[in-house]
């Protein structure tokens, strides 16, 4: 149990585009997911922090309009990168909170970013 | 805030020989501990966690971890590595009361050699 899909798992695509990643909570209802960006021989930085329903909080430094998020259903969260140049080259990760006490964040495998 | 260092960026060991990966973290208040393994072009997968109760926690894949209060550590363990354990190992807290969000360890590389 406890499934997220990540998708797409790698995509390359010219600087300037428009890259939409999917994060999905396949077997249970995620009220809360996480956004993470993962650069080589790093770790994990919290980007943002999206809520079923709401508006997602962001860190700080990270740029709300650059990266933008939805979390429209209990399932399903969505990273739109606007404008994608070479610098937005990373990891990105998510991450699914099973709603209830305690329980532990469910990541997904990544998506790999390539600008060009 | 809270902060956590992981002391080794790399660690290597032969197979079958114990492991142990260290892991420090710093906070004003109470806090969940966990670690996380991630293989390469992969997310991460949870080893095991502490929420409260026994300091000795059992994982997944023979690992095991203990929580020290008093020295505010979480050291990582297992007795008898394999080659197929070599992967990134990510400790990580999170508040007990707030929003869930974990900060995470620099990462520890594990490399079992033959």
């Amino acid at each position: 149990g406890a499934v997220v899909s990540q998708h797409p798992s790698w995509v390359i695509c010219k600087s300037g585009t428009s890259v939409k990643i999917e994060c999905r909570s396949l077997d249970f209802q995620a009220t809360t997911m996480f956004w993470y960006r993962q650069f080589p021989k790093q770790s994990l930085m919290l980007m943002a922090t999206s809520n079923e329903g709401s508006k997602a909080t962001y860190e700080q430094g990270v740029e709300k309009d650059k990266f933008l998020i939805n979390h429209a259903s209990l399932t399903l969260s969505t990273l739109t990168v606007t404008s994608a140049h070479p610098e937005d080259s990373s990891f990105y990760i998510c991450s699914a909170l099973r709603t209830g006490r305690n329980q532990p964040q469910h990541f997904g495998d990544g998506t790999r970013l390539s600008i060009l | 805030a809270q902060s956590v260092t992981q002391l080794d960026s790399q660690v290597p060991v032969f197979e079958e020989a114990p492991v142990e990966l260290r892991c420090n973290y710093s906070s004003s208040v109470s806090v969940y501990l966990f670690w996380y393994v991630q293989y390469p072009n992969q997310g991460l997968q949870l080893l095991l966690k502490y929420l409260s109760g026994s300091t000795l926690v059992k994982g997944i894949n023979g690992f095991e971890a203990e929580f020290n209060k008093s020295q505010t550590s979480f050291h990582l363990r297992k007795p008898s590595v394999h080659i197929s354990d070599t992967a990134e190992y990510f400790c990580a807290v999170s508040v007990i009361q707030g929003a869930q969000k974990l900060v995470f360890g620099q990462g520890t590389r594990l490399t079992i050699n033959p």
